[in-house]
């Protein structure tokens, strides 16, 4: 597609629910970040995923949390038993290369609502 | 560890002026890269202008410059004829050049009154 494609746009889902959220990166492009918005706060990185490489995954706040990527393309991120604080916009980028100027492009993020 | 800080978490500006939004980083590094994102209402992050650390010229995109300032760890952006479009959350990021981490500051809010 043209852009970063996520979905859904938006979820609303009960604590203690599991919840998927997926991310279509552009294509060709190897290198892919989710981050979180949480309300008032900048963006916090969750994961990073760059060809078949292992992901770094230092970001993730818990084991509650896991993403992983298929095929090099699709990114789905996880979230097992959703608390309240996992409330958040999250947002999935990616980019041709993973280092120096290049622009990563960004999604429009799910907003999840853990109710 | 990188760190970004946007000290006005929210600015106002009368259209067709000129703001300037404020953004200061640590590192110990030489070799990065700095970025200032635009988040309009529709949560998708738009690239603004990108600034090279080892380049000493300031970037300009139109409207829109920075004033990088290497030694105080500096990165404003200045955004001239302020246009009601312009209204969005802006976000100064930083890069290491043997990094690939995005690290972004909480953010300034930006408000165009017509």
């Amino acid at each position: 597609g043209a852009g970063v494609s996520q979905s859904p746009s938006n979820k609303v889902t009960e604590k203690g629910k599991d919840v998927e959220l997926r991310c279509d990166p552009i294509s060709g492009h190897t290198a892919l970040y989710w981050y979180r918005q949480s309300l008032g706060q900048g963006l916090e990185f969750l994961i990073y995923f760059q060809g078949n490489s292992a992901p770094d995954k230092s970001g993730l706040p818990s084991d509650r949390f896991s993403a992983e990527r298929t095929g090099g393309s699709v990114s789905t991120l996880t979230i097992q038993r959703t608390q309240q604080e996992d409330s958040a916009v999250y947002l999935c980028a990616s980019s041709l290369r993973p280092s120096g100027p290049t622009e990563a492009f960004f999604g429009q993020g799910t907003r999840l609502t853990v109710v | 560890a990188q760190t970004v800080t946007q000290s006005q978490p929210e600015m106002s500006v009368q259209e067709a002026e000129t703001v300037t939004l404020s953004c200061t980083y640590d590192t110990s590094e030489s070799d990065y890269y700095l970025f200032w994102y635009k988040q309009p209402p529709s949560r998708q992050m738009i690239l603004v202008i990108r600034q090279e650390a080892y380049k000493q010229q300031n970037a300009t995109e139109n409207r829109f410059s920075v004033n990088f300032q290497k030694a105080a760890k500096s990165f404003s952006l200045k955004i001239s004829d302020s246009q009601l479009g312009d209204a969005a959350m802006y976000f100064c990021a930083y890069r290491s050049g043997s990094n690939y981490k995005l690290t972004f500051g909480k953010g300034t809010l930006l408000t165009v009154n017509p």
